[in-house]
């Protein structure tokens, strides 16, 4: 069975500086590898995914994330935070058959201070 | 606005009625799923359907839960003789998927609220 985990619960970041969010997950074959965000009482929005090729995927507002197979990790960056990014993000791995359904971590929640 | 739409956006229930939830996919998707999720969770996946078709339903669906998508367009979830456990916000999400396997990722709407009082 598929599963992600997402160490952090909560993370700070001083607005202007750089963030990564953590993302491991376990799954047996190729991973299709997916970043959300959630802002309170609103549903989820797509920030990148990951199928194939570059393991560098960029994304929208400036965020990236690196897929290492050897670390079964897919972390989430951005160089500079705004405090509108102040959000819960989700990381979510999909079996490689498709555009599967989808299972999540726990969510790490972003506060800017 | 295309977006996937879902009602109502808040719903609070006395413990053991029914409630049903609508889910509007973007018109042209033919997959769509719904996903629960409890504070401090991610979203767990319910059921989805390809058109009209429930494809595929998880353990956590008992069977006081009922999702249906006559015709292949909107889709409603119902729950049945509801419990305290079932407050949570119900996630609804929709996605084309081409032959092949390509398609596009999974657009989620806002949610419905349920609180079980």
């Amino acid at each position: 069975a598929q599963s992600v985990t997402q160490p952090d619960i909560h993370i700070t970041v001083s607005e202007g500086a750089s963030l990564e969010l953590r993302c491991n997950y376990s799954y047996g074959a190729t991973p299709y590898l997916f970043w959300y965000v959630q802002s309170p009482g609103q549903g989820l929005q797509l920030l990148l995914k990951y199928f194939s090729g570059d393991t560098l995927v960029q994304g929208i507002k400036g965020f990236e994330a690196e897929f290492k197979r050897s670390q079964s990790s897919f972390n989430l960056r951005k160089p500079s935070v705004h405090w509108s990014d102040a959000a819960e993000y989700f990381c979510a791995v999909g079996a490689s058959s498709g555009y599967s359904t989808l299972t999540f971590g726990k969510g790490t929640m972003l506060l800017v201070s | 606005d295309t977006g996937v739409s879902q009602n109502p956006r808040h719903k609070i229930t006395k413990r053991g009625q029914n409630v049903t939830f609508r889910c509007d996919p973007i018109s042209e998707h033919n997959r769509l799923y719904w996903y629960r999720q409890t504070l401090g969770q991610g979203p767990e996946f319910l059921t989805y359907f390809q058109n009209e078709a429930q494809l595929e339903k998880s353990r956590l669906l008992s069977d006081r839960f009922s999702a249906e998508r006559p015709k292949g367009s909107f889709s409603t979830l119902e729950i049945q003789r509801t419990e305290q456990g079932d407050s949570a916000m119900y996630l609804c999400a929709s996605s084309l998927t081409r032959q092949g396997g390509s398609g596009t990722e999974a657009f989620f709407g806002q949610g419905t609220r349920l609180t079980v009082v």
